[in-house]
């Protein structure tokens, strides 16, 4: 698993709050991603970083903003929580050790917005 | 439009029986990436490929650039074998584009 961990796993908001989730590596990767999972939909990339403070937009991007101050850290924040941001989140790494690139995941965050 | 498209959308299989899973991409790609999500929700690589094939087990993954198509297959299948089946594209900017799933049972 790469180490990844997320957190919270679970959460219920409500509609309006900010809401912040939290994705931790110990193996240091260079890149993360922040996915959305939804049915009908499969999983789409909300930002992905490259490096500390070094980040960029995915397709779903809106309403949604990331912060990277660590390596080991990736903060997903939802500055104001609508429910179709009802949700699971994965965090994901790419590993390019050696001739192995692959992505590992998260265990994922089931968001609900009521 | 989606970039990655997967078929079937839903496979029941008996146990023993030969799987072909099928993944079509329209974005320029580096690499093809497999994954297997369980009901429980956890994601799993299986294969990154961006030519020829890879065998792991039961599980072999092929390419063809040239048609922009992945195939994975699963011989001898087997209960555990049951999950749902992920393709992901991944394009030349480090983004990946992901199919939605093949849900694959297995009965016994």
């Amino acid at each position: 698993d790469a180490g990844i961990t997320q957190s919270p796993r679970h959460k219920v908001t409500e509609t309006g709050t900010p809401v912040t989730l939290r994705c931790h590596q110990t193996e240091n990767h260079r890149y993360m991603y922040w996915y959305r999972q939804d049915p009908g939909h499969g999983l789409r990339l909300i930002h992905y970083s490259y490096g500390v403070k070094d980040t960029d937009k995915g397709e779903v991007s809106d309403g949604y903003s990331v912060s990277r101050s660590k390596t080991e850290d990736f903060l997903l924040t939802l500055e104001s929580a609508t429910s179709s941001q009802t949700s699971v989140y994965f965090c994901a790494i790419r590993s390019l050790a050696g001739v192995l690139d692959t992505q590992y995941f998260g265990p994922g965050t089931r968001l609900t917005v009521l | 439009k989606n970039e990655v498209e997967q078929s079937p959308q839903n496979l029941t299989a008996q146990e023993g029986e030969f799987i072909t899973i099928n993944c079509s991409y329209s974005v320029g790609i580096s690499a093809l990436h497999w994954l297997q999500q369980h009901p429980g929700g956890g994601i799993v690589s299986l294969f990154m490929l961006s030519s020829g094939k890879k065998k792991h087990g039961r599980l072999i993954a092929t390419i063809n650039i040239q048609e922009k198509h992945s195939s994975l297959h699963i011989t001898a299948s087997h209960p555990r074998d049951s999950a749902v089946y992920i393709c992901a594209a991944l394009n030349t900017g480090n983004q990946f584009y992901f199919g939605t799933g093949t849900s694959l049972t297995v009965i016994p």
